[in-house]
């Protein structure tokens, strides 16, 4: 079974310094990881996604995030936080062999000005 | 519009009624998927929809829930009989193709609360 972990239900941190964003998961075969954003009284934003290839992936908005296989992550991160970015995160988990995407619980970043 | 649609946008109804919720997917795009989300919590994974079939409904809570896609592009989720604990909001998201590669585009929601 897929599962998706975001150990942090809310994450601070001031503007302009860098924030990640950290999300674990578990899948049987090659996954395929999502980072979604959502604002408030809006639908989920796609930001970017992991497939295969280049374990760093960039996406909307000046955010990557990095997989890694052997710890099975796959954390959100931007150089230099805004107001802005303050929404609720979801990252999600597809088996390559599988219909299924689970979400995880969703962190909320708050960035400070 | 360019993005997926979901009306209506609020729903309330008394317990025991039913309800119908409909989402209008992006032009052209082959899967349809039905999430449900509470408060506090990530999107529920219901059902999905490659084409006109359901190619995986193994998310239905329970046989009260049941979805269509009649002719592979508008889709309504019906709930029978609902129940205070059916309160959610309910998502619908399509991509382009089924590979499980693309990424999701998702509506805005509706919110459901059964009194």
């Amino acid at each position: 079974a897929q599962s998706v972990a975001q150990p942090e239900d809310q994450v601070n941190v001031a503007e302009g310094n860098p924030l990640t964003v950290k999300c674990t998961y578990s899948v049987s075969g090659n996954p395929y990881l999502f980072w979604y954003v959502q604002y408030p009284n809006r639908g989920l934003q796609f930001l970017l996604k992991y497939i295969t290839g280049d374990n760093l992936v960039k996406g909307s908005y000046g955010f990557e995030a990095e997989f890694n296989k052997s710890q099975t992550s796959f954390h959100l991160k931007k150089p230099s936080a805004l107001v802005s970015d303050s929404a609720l995160y979801f990252c999600a988990v597809r088996a390559n062999y599988g219909q299924n995407f689970v979400f995880g619980p969703g962190t909320r970043l708050s960035v400070l000005p | 519009g360019a993005g997926v649609s979901q009306t209506p946008s609020n729903k309330v109804t008394e317990k025991g009624k039913y309800v119908e919720l409909r989402c209008d997917p992006i032009s052209g795009h082959t899967a349809l998927y039905w999430y449900r989300q509470s408060l506090g919590q990530g999107p529920e994974f219901l059902i999905y929809f490659q084409g006109t079939g359901a190619a995986d409904d193994s998310g239905l809570p329970n046989d009260r829930f049941f979805a269509v896609r009649p002719e592979g592009s508008v889709s309504t989720l019906k709930i029978q009989r609902t129940e205070r604990g059916d309160s959610a909001v309910y998502l619908c998201a399509s991509s382009l193709l089924t590979s499980g590669r693309n990424e999701q585009f998702f509506g805005p929601g509706t919110r459901l609360t059964v009194l």
